[in-house]
């Protein structure tokens, strides 16, 4: 099957620090890849998309400055949150979508989800 | 343009039946299924591409007439392992970018 790693799977940090979480596509190579953001009991909200060599697309209402995304390879995204404060405290989960026969489908494979807590 | 659920929630009993619902103002190349359980990331359950054609996984389908815009989840015989929120996810083309509804809550009491 195709795996998703992230990490780490919970980060706690103080006010004004950044924090970096890491996407690993572990069997297959992530074209795409897309960070989600998850509020309490909210749904998942995306963040930014990002292809292999190319700077991320990110959507409406997302700052760019203070969540970096690269995607450097075709197996590792990561996601820093700079400057963090405690709004930024969430639950960020990345996808990948892969190429060649397990992406016929357009499935899209998570990670295990990273709960980020600024105090 | 994200996707409408509904209901918002629901509560069964064991073997008891349900559908949710998932639909969009777009015209859509495919739709995502997924169950989430509490601080879990969420679990694939299916996906449906352009054409209707109806997908199953165990006593779990799905329906997806893209000329409404609308998909549809059919859990049959519900399990207390069901219970958790379900999201549907849209997609606007092959390969774009994928929209999840604000999901259902599902209850499965004994």
């Amino acid at each position: 099957g195709a795996v998703v790693s992230q990490h780490p799977s919970r980060v706690i940090c103080k006010s004004g620090t950044s924090v970096k979480i890491e996407c690993r596509s572990l069997d297959f190579q992530a074209t795409t890849m897309f960070w989600y953001r998850q509020f309490p009991k909210q749904s998942l909200m995306l963040m930014a998309t990002s292809n292999e060599g190319s700077k991320a697309t990110y959507e409406q209402g997302v700052e760019k400055d203070k969540f970096l995304i690269n995607h450097a390879s075709l197996t590792l995204s990561t996601l820093t949150v700079t400057s963090a404060h405690p709004e930024d405290s969430s639950f960020y989960i990345c996808s990948a979508s892969a190429s060649g026969h397990l992406g016929i489908t357009g499935e899209l494979f998570f990670g295990e989800g990273s709960r980020l807590t600024v105090l | 343009q994200q996707p409408v659920q509904s209901p918002q929630a629901v509560i069964l009993r064991e073997g008891e039946d349900a559908v949710i619902n998932c639909s969009s103002s777009k015209a859509l190349y495919s739709v995502h299924w997924y169950r989430q359980k509490h601080g879990e990331a969420p679990v694939f359950l299916m996906i449906l591409l352009k054409g209707g054609e109806q997908m199953r996984h165990e006593k779990i389908s799905a329906s997806f007439n893209e000329k409404k815009q609308q998909s549809s989840l059919y859990l049959t015989a519900s399990q207390l392992s069901y219970s958790g929120t379900y999201f549907c996810g849209t997609r606007e083309r092959e390969g774009g970018k994928l929209i999840f509804g604000q999901g259902t809550e599902l209850s499965v009491k004994p």
